[in-house]
């Protein structure tokens, strides 16, 4: 089974800050990582697929990268309704995801 | 626009069953791989099965046995049939559908509780 592993779990950011979340594969899946956000009491969003194509109405504010075992997920600028909770998903063997992070106002 | 909507959550008793439903206006469940997704309180995500549109199944190990995933074509719904529950199996189920692997459209999530 992929293992996927998240950092940092919680983040402390302000507005207009620059946020990175990594996440890391216990074997290489190529590019078949999903990024998604989730606001409590909501199901999650999609944000970026196949490791940094931007889904459809997604700001461009947010960006993926990586292939392999080591991916991120970018904020170039934080906006208050980024206050989320943020997890990636591999999809090259089933799906597992990452156990999240939080990111919180500071 | 794809819709996804589920229903049959509730309060169950350990070693009880539960089967929820995803109904799909707007789209074909048939066409696409759709999966469910489980989300324990306070905790994180976790797939818990998948039907392909081929019709073949695949289960998390934390639930094979126990739960079986199908799709009615004529009613275009999936459901998760759901049997020999335990307290761990608490959580918000989500359907999800998946064109490319990735979940491109959620449901609501239907909450189901297991508690004596």
């Amino acid at each position: 089974d992929v293992q996927m592993t998240q950092s940092p779990s919680t983040l402390s950011a302000s507005v207009g800050d620059r946020v990175t979340i990594t996440c890391r594969a216990s074997q290489s899946i190529s590019s078949w990582l999903a990024w998604y956000q989730q606001k409590p009491g909501k199901a999650p969003k999609l944000l970026i697929y196949k490791a940094s194509s931007l889904e459809s109405g997604v700001p461009s504010r947010f960006s993926g990268s990586g292939s392999g075992t080591e991916f991120t997920l970018t904020i170039s600028s934080l906006q208050p309704d980024d206050f989320a909770t943020y997890y990636c998903q591999q999809y090259n063997s089933y799906w597992t995801f990452g156990q999240g992070t939080k990111v919180e106002i500071k | 626009e794809v819709q996804l909507v589920e229903s049959g959550g509730g309060l169950v008793q350990p070693g009880g069953s539960l089967r929820l439903s995803c109904a799909a206006p707007g789209f074909t469940v048939s066409s696409n791989y759709m999966s469910w997704v489980r989300q324990a309180p306070g905790k994180g995500l976790e797939w818990v099965s998948v039907i392909y549109n081929a019709g073949g199944t695949h289960y998390a190990d934390s639930v094979k046995g126990r739960f079986t995933i199908s799709r009615d074509n004529s009613k275009n719904t999936m459901y998760l049939q759901m049997n020999s529950l335990r307290a761990e199996d608490t959580a918000v189920y989500y359907c999800a559908n998946s064109v490319a692997g990735y979940f491109d459209y959620w449901g609501q999530g239907t909450l189901v509780t297991v508690s004596s």
